[in-house]
C-alpha cells in the first residue's frame, strides 16, 4: 500500500509553546489529508480536512486558531499546535487520499505531551 | 450515539481459531474500511468495500459488505498471534467522498 509518512512519532512539549507535526505522502499526490485525533479506547475523531492550496476545513468544536493546518503541497500537511496545554495531549494521526473513492492511509501517528 | 458500532468491544481468541467482528450502521455505509492497529502506532489498511454483497479476502482475512450496505463483517480464519491488534472500521456516510467516520474499535487478543 502507499506509504505515509508521520514526524515525530513522540513530542514532549511545555505548555505555552507551540508544536508541529508534519504528515507526508511518500508515493503519491495526496489531494486531501485528514487530521485525527484519538483518545484511549475512543474512535478517531476527526479535527479537520485539509486540501492543498485552500483552507482546512474544521469540525464542529475544533478550533481553528489552535489547532493550524497548512496543506502547502499535494504530498506535504502540517498541524501545528498552538499554545499548546496538557489537555492538548494525546496521539493525533494523519491522513491521506489520493482522491475520492480511494483507500484512505494513515501515517504512524504523533503521541503529544504537553507538560 | 455512535454512528458506527464494532461489536463485539473486545475479544479474546485462542490461537488456531476462528472469529467474526462486525461493524453496523444506521446510516448507509457508502464506503467501508477495514483498519488494524497497534496501540500507539498508525491503522494498517487492511480492505476496502463499497459495492453492497461484496467480499474480499487477503490471507486469511475476509471481509464483507451486506446487500443493504448498512453492514461489515470481518472473519479470520485459523487466527494466529500476529492477529492480534485493534481492528477499526471505518467508512464514509455521506456519499460525497470525502472524510471517514471510524467506529471505536475492537481489541482482539490471540492466546498461543
Amino acid at each position: 500500500g502507499a506509504v505515509v509518512s508521520q514526524h515525530p512519532s513522540r513530542v514532549i512539549c511545555k505548555s505555552g509553546t507551540s508544536v508541529k507535526i508534519e504528515c507526508r505522502s511518500l508515493d503519491f499526490q495526496a489531494t486531501t489529508m485528514f487530521w485525527y485525533r484519538q483518545f484511549p479506547k475512543k474512535s478517531l475523531m476527526l479535527m479537520a480536512t485539509s486540501n492543498e492550496g485552500s483552507k482546512a476545513t474544521y469540525e464542529q468544536g475544533v478550533e481553528k486558531d489552535k489547532f493550524l493546518i497548512n496543506h502547502a503541497s499535494l504530498t506535504l500537511s502540517t498541524l501545528t499546535v498552538t499554545s499548546a496545554h496538557p489537555e492538548d495531549s494525546s496521539f493525533y494521526i494523519c491522513s491521506a487520499r489520493r482522491g475520492g473513492n480511494t483507500e484512505a492511509f494513515f501515517g504512524q501517528g504523533t503521541r503529544l505531551t504537553v507538560v | 450515539s455512535q454512528e458506527l458500532e464494532q461489536s463485539p468491544q473486545s475479544l479474546i481468541v485462542q490461537e488456531g481459531k476462528n472469529l467474526t467482528i462486525n461493524c453496523t450502521s444506521s446510516k448507509t455505509l457508502y464506503g467501508l474500511y477495514w483498519y488494524k492497529q497497534k496501540y500507539g502506532e498508525g491503522l494498517i489498511f487492511l480492505m476496502m468495500l463499497q459495492k453492497g454483497g461484496e467480499e474480499k479476502s487477503h490471507e486469511k482475512i475476509t471481509a464483507k459488505l451486506d446487500e443493504k450496505k448498512q453492514q461489515s463483517s470481518l472473519h479470520i480464519t485459523a487466527s494466529q498471534p500476529s492477529h492480534a491488534g485493534i481492528y477499526l472500521c471505518g467508512a464514509d456516510l455521506t456519499g460525497a467522498n470525502s472524510k471517514l467516520t471510524f467506529g471505536k474499535g475492537i481489541t482482539l487478543s490471540v492466546r498461543p
